[in-house]
């Protein structure tokens, strides 16, 4: 158990609709990461929040858009949802954003599957 | 455009045999490579390599990275069944902020 939590851990939904995605990082950590894993993309960044600002963008697609909160846990919004964007989707969290990596802890992901 | 090369995609071998997985990277500003082995769910840690030719040991698996030809393997020897899952490697880019560039992963399997 790495202490990062997610909810939920399935959502099913349909074509068109708009799901929030939740994340609770490690106790102590101020940085949070979304990522996104599909079979054909393999494991990719999304964007990454640092004591609630953002602080770096990946492949993240306009329909998406995050946030994290002053008690630092995240939202992952996802609108007008297509088939493609079902994929496995991973937060992961670390103590801080500074200029030497620090390893970052996964939670156990939300797998949102879109009909 | 940074990237992360995994080889092979997938491998299925007998439990007992040594395996070697390949990752190749092309990165601006290495730092470090990270190997990850995922069973179900999440990814978790298994080495962080930042110098070449220091070996990384853990077990039955170790990780070995070369800088100058910009590659790393894992090595797991005497596999058994439960070394069965997906291995990752990546590379953190840190400017200003820190981002994992992951590889496609090798998927190993281990037969009984």
């Amino acid at each position: 158990d790495s202490g990062v939590t997610q909810t939920p851990k399935h959502l099913i939904t349909a074509t068109g609709q708009r799901v929030t995605l939740r994340c609770s990082p490690r106790s102590g950590d101020l940085s949070v990461y979304w990522y996104q894993q599909s079979l054909d993309q393999g494991l990719q960044f999304l964007i990454q929040y640092y004591n609630g600002e953002e602080r770096a963008k990946g492949n993240i697609l306009e329909r998406f858009s995050a946030q994290q909160f002053p008690d630092l846990h995240s939202e992952l919004n996802l609108s007008s949802l297509e088939l493609g964007d079902s994929a496995l989707y991973f937060c992961a969290s670390s103590v801080d954003a500074g200029v030497k990596y620090n390893e970052q802890f996964f939670g156990p992901g939300t797998r949102l599957t879109v009909l | 455009e940074d990237k992360v090369v995994q080889s092979p995609l997938s491998l299925v071998v007998h439990e007992g045999d040594t395996v070697t997985l390949n990752c190749s990277y092309e990165v601006t500003n290495f730092r470090s490579l990270l190997w990850y082995k995922q069973e179900k769910k999440a990814p978790t840690f298994l080495f962080m390599l930042t110098s070449s030719g220091i070996e990384k040991k853990s077990g039955r698996l170790s990780s070995i990275l070369d800088k100058k030809e910009l590659f790393s393997i894992l090595n797991i020897t005497a596999t058994q069944t439960g070394d069965s899952a997906i291995y990752l490697c990546a590379v953190p880019l840190i400017q200003g902020a820190q981002k994992l560039v992951f590889g496609q992963g090798t998927r190993l399997t281990i037969n009984p």
